[in-house]
């Protein structure tokens, strides 16, 4: 059964860059039909999406974090990563992972997500 | 860059009655992209609908969803106690390929 696993710091000082990796269990990240993603949630608020990549490096990003984020591929540790830059308290949230079947463009398994503070 | 508005913001219903919740794209978009997410407090989203119309996996059929080009809708026919969460819709579009949540919609039991 495919799992995702977010995991990093939960605390990450203001102006730093915030480093979270996802860890896929039960599939192959190299299966040629996915992308994978990330996805965030501020408390109380909506889902944003902030970018999802192929195993082979091709990625895409939301143009309004384009700036700051960096999502990177390792196959060999089935696992995909997000870096985002030059934090600020604006960015605390809940940041998911995800599968995104990309024939349908929809998110179909998710991680149970991970709660990062932006504090100094 | 699409927006998607979801209306109502807030919906307070009772077990048995039929919810209608709608979704409104600032343009014309493909029905094949539009998905639908529900969440519960805690919990990550999950996929309920797809390509508009088409149910995923394990999901109830009280559950339909319906629209095209601008007006998308899900509706469920006969709300259980576990259908009471918040409800996403979600478009993923080719160009630029990027995608884009509504801001959901409360259901609440009234």
């Amino acid at each position: 059964q495919l799992q995702l696993q977010e995991s990093g710091p939960g605390l990450v000082k203001p102006s730093e860059t915030l480093s979270l990796t996802c860890t896929v269990s039960g599939d192959s990240i190299s299966s040629g039909i996915y992308y994978w993603g990330w996805i965030r949630q501020p408390p109380g608020k909506g889902l944003e999406w902030i970018g999802n990549i192929y195993h082979s490096g091709s990625s895409y990003y939301n143009p309004s974090l384009r700036s700051r984020v960096t999502i990177s591929v390792d196959t060999s540790r089935n696992q995909f990563s997000l870096k985002l830059s030059s934090v600020t308290a604006a960015d605390t949230a809940v940041y998911y992972c995800a599968r995104l079947l990309w024939s349908l463009r929809l998110m179909d398994v998710w991680g149970k997500g991970t709660t990062v503070t932006v504090s100094s | 860059e699409i927006v998607l508005t979801q209306s109502p913001g807030t919906l307070s219903l009772s077990p048995g009655e039929r919810a209608t919740l709608s979704c409104r794209a600032s343009q014309s978009v493909s029905s094949s992209y539009l998905a639908w997410y529900q969440q519960k407090p805690g919990q990550a989203p999950r996929l309920l609908m797809y390509g508009a119309a088409s149910r995923a996996t394990g999901i109830p059929d009280r559950f339909s969803g319906s629209g095209s080009g601008t007006d998308f809708t899900l509706t469920i026919s006969r709300l259980e106690p576990e259908d009471f969460a918040v409800y996403y819709c979600q478009h993923y579009g080719t160009s630029p390929p990027m995608c884009t949540f509504g801001q959901g919609t409360k259901l609440e039991i009234k």
